[in-house]
């Protein structure tokens, strides 16, 4: 059964604090991505990266950072967490262009 | 940002009844249409994949077409249960998209009341 595994599901965090969000895949994909989901506004891409080490801003990239250091890999940053970043941050991840896209099951940030 | 529509926003429908949603994409660059549900506290699983002008797609219960042409989607859920509550999203591909080639209407949230 595929797998997308977000280690954290329910966080509360600081204002001003770094905050890491952990995203594992098994299946081997190239591609992988971080949204945030928030009432009314949708899924919105934060970061998406199609290879190690290599990635590309969405759509609202503003206080976040990711790393892809290894292919099963991708974390989402935030260097100095604020109170409007409280969110629903959901990863994904799929193969070529055009394929299922596979998601975890979200984490919840509240930032206080 | 492309404009990907989803309507109705919400939907209240009764059980047993039979309901439609529709997603609405730019009608160029089409490369590919998907269909995920999203129920509470779970991920958002594909239902569906569609790629050709005219598709249509059915899982038990749930079917969809596919207009490119005219740049629509309907998702058809026949005798609703309430297992079908969910948000369901449609998600647009666009040729030449790359690894970002993709938008997410913000979902219809459908309720089926016993």
């Amino acid at each position: 059964d595929v797998k997308v595994t977000q280690s954290s599901r329910y966080l509360v965090k600081r204002t001003g604090e770094k905050v890491f969000l952990e995203c594992v895949q098994d299946m081997d994909h190239e591609n992988m991505f971080w949204y945030r989901q928030d009432p009314g506004l949708g899924l919105r891409l934060i970061y998406f990266s199609y290879d190690v080490k290599m990635k590309e801003k969405g759509d609202i990239p503003e206080g976040y950072s990711v790393s892809r250091e290894k292919k099963e890999r991708f974390s989402l940053i935030l260097e100095s967490a604020s109170t409007n970043q409280t969110s629903m941050y959901l990863c994904a991840s799929r193969g070529p262009t055009g394929n299922t896209i596979y998601f975890g099951e979200g984490s919840w940030l509240t930032v206080v | 940002i492309l404009n990907v529509e989803q309507s109705p926003q919400s939907l209240h429908v009764q059980e047993g009844d039979s309901t439609n949603f529709t997603c609405s994409f730019p009608s160029s660059n089409f490369y590919a249409l998907h269909w995920y549900r999203w129920e509470t506290a779970k991920s958002p699983e594909a239902l569906f994949v569609m790629t050709l002008n005219g598709d249509e797609k059915k899982k038990g219960r749930i079917s969809a077409t596919l207009n490119t042409k005219e740049g629509y989607s309907y998702l058809y859920i026949k005798g609703s249960q309430p297992e079908d509550s969910a948000t369901y999203l449609c998600a647009f591909y666009r040729i030449g998209g790359g690894a970002d080639g993709l938008t997410f209407g913000k979902g219809t949230h459908l309720i089926i009341q016993p």
